[in-house]
């Protein structure tokens, strides 16, 4: 059974820190992966997807990658910000019927001013 | 603008009165799903729909229901709605292709209360 871990559950960091959030997974026969962050109480808002044949993609002052053979993927958040406050999701999609995603729990990250 | 459109975001109710949220998506997506999340339990898949009239249970699906008879509309429906139902509901959807396979966009959320 697929397992999405993420670690830490939650990182607090100084205004113009580079950081890293981590995400594992126990399986690795996925067809993709994607990155969430979530404001309390609101929605999923997509900011990187990669595609399991791919080893990473970047957006802004964001860079996913993708290590399918262990499992691991992290998101490196350059520079970072107050309004990078959020929780940030890592989402597995399976490489079976039903193309079911499977959620990590999350990283809670609060950036300081 | 592409999105996809849950009604209502906020909904408090009595036990067993039949509710339904809805939810709809204006990119021509294949693939839709229902997810709650619960504090301490993330995510968790209800109901997903792989086209029309294809709909299929996820991990959670006792207490609810769903159809698709239209390919941009994936209606969650509670017959008899409890407590432990409570939660923040959302839907999903995406483009399936055996070739490309994409990434998820999320509606804004349903925040259910059954009283």
């Amino acid at each position: 059974k697929q397992e999405v871990t993420q670690i830490p559950a939650a990182l607090s960091v100084p205004e113009g820190e580079n950081l890293v959030l981590n995400c594992s997974f126990t399986d690795s026969a996925i067809y993709n992966l994607q990155w969430f962050r979530q404001d309390p109480g609101k929605g999923l808002t997509s900011l990187l997807l990669i595609q399991s044949s791919q080893r990473e993609q970047t957006s802004g002052r964001l860079n996913a990658s993708l290590d399918k053979s262990s499992g691991r993927s992290t998101l490196y958040i350059a520079a970072s910000q107050p309004g990078d406050s959020a929780t940030y999701l890592c989402a597995v999609r399976l490489n079976t019927g039903g193309f079911k995603t499977i959620f990590g729990a999350g990283t809670r990250l609060f950036v300081k001013a | 603008e592409a999105q996809v459109t849950q009604n209502p975001r906020y909904l408090i109710t009595v036990t067993g009165k039949k509710l339904t949220v809805t939810c709809s998506q204006n990119m021509n997506h294949e693939y839709m799903s229902w997810y709650r999340q619960d504090p301490g339990l993330g995510l968790r898949q209800i109901y997903y729909s792989m086209n029309v009239e294809v709909t299929d249970k996820g991990d959670v699906p006792e207490g609810y229901k769903v159809s698709r008879k239209e390919k941009r509309n994936f209606p969650l429906i509670l017959e008899s709605p409890s407590p432990n139902q409570t939660s923040l509901y959302f839907c999903a959807s995406s483009f399936l292709s055996t070739s490309r396979f994409y990434g998820y966009t999320f509606g804004s959320g349903t925040r259910l209360t059954v009283v």
